[in-house]
């Protein structure tokens, strides 16, 4: 099993459609999670970090579900600024504080 | 603005010979990383430094090598450029407090010809 894995999309959505992307993680120790967005050619940028209780900033809600090791992002009320790629990042803790990457799930949000 | 910078931004290089990216922070973070993303494989991790010249590998470690002398600087290291090394490199720095979030540079685009 990958450490992280995510939907391998592609997403096509309409403008003002709900999305949700799903992830699972396979190290039962990781600590942190966190959901970045990538943009064509451009470095990943933070989007939300994940906590326990489940989180929500605007039009976006992360959720962690740590007994079945599954991290979830959903985007309500898409715009055309949404479509990005969306990258599941999981901490695996320890002294050293590695992350490891999801490949991605590609978002395009049409008008 | 995380204050990283990576340097060359665009490079390109013949097979064989040596190349150095530099990864430059302002705020002092213990933690450094080195990526490399290429399509197909997302973001994996090549080394990382959890300060001066402290280093371990990461999975893709063959053929690349780090230093880290100052607290600011992350340099990365092809000893012999080959053909499959062509990717886009980030330098990422970790906060290493609250949620440890990572923060990365622009990138360096390598083509080895």
């Amino acid at each position: 099993r990958k450490e992280v894995e995510q939907d391998p999309g592609p997403f096509n959505v309409p403008e003002g459609a709900t999305v949700a992307f799903n992830c699972t993680y396979s190290n039962s120790a990781s600590q942190s999670f966190f959901w970045y967005r990538q943009d064509c050619r451009k470095e990943p940028k933070l989007l939300m970090s994940v906590y326990s209780s489940g989180n929500e900033d605007g039009r976006f809600t992360a959720q962690l579900n740590r007994a079945s090791q599954y991290i979830s992002l959903l985007i309500r009320d898409s715009k055309l600024s949404d479509s990005a790629t969306y990258l599941c990042v999981v901490n695996s803790g320890g002294s050293n504080y590695k992350l490891t990457f999801g490949k991605g799930t590609l978002l395009t949000v049409n008008p | 603005d995380a204050g990283i910078t990576q340097s060359p931004r665009h490079k390109v290089t013949e097979t064989g010979t040596p190349v150095t990216l530099r990864c430059h922070q302002t705020e002092n973070h213990r933690y450094m990383y080195w990526y490399r993303q290429d399509p197909g494989h997302g973001l994996r991790l090549i080394h990382y430094s959890y300060g001066v010249k402290d280093t371990d590998k990461g999975e893709v470690s063959d053929g690349y090598s780090v230093s880290r002398s100052k607290t600011e600087d992350f340099l990365l290291t092809l000893e012999s450029a080959t053909s499959s090394q062509t990717s886009v490199y980030f330098c990422a720095i970790m906060t290493g407090t609250g949620w440890n979030e990572a923060f990365f540079g622009q990138g360096t685009r390598l083509t080895v010809v």
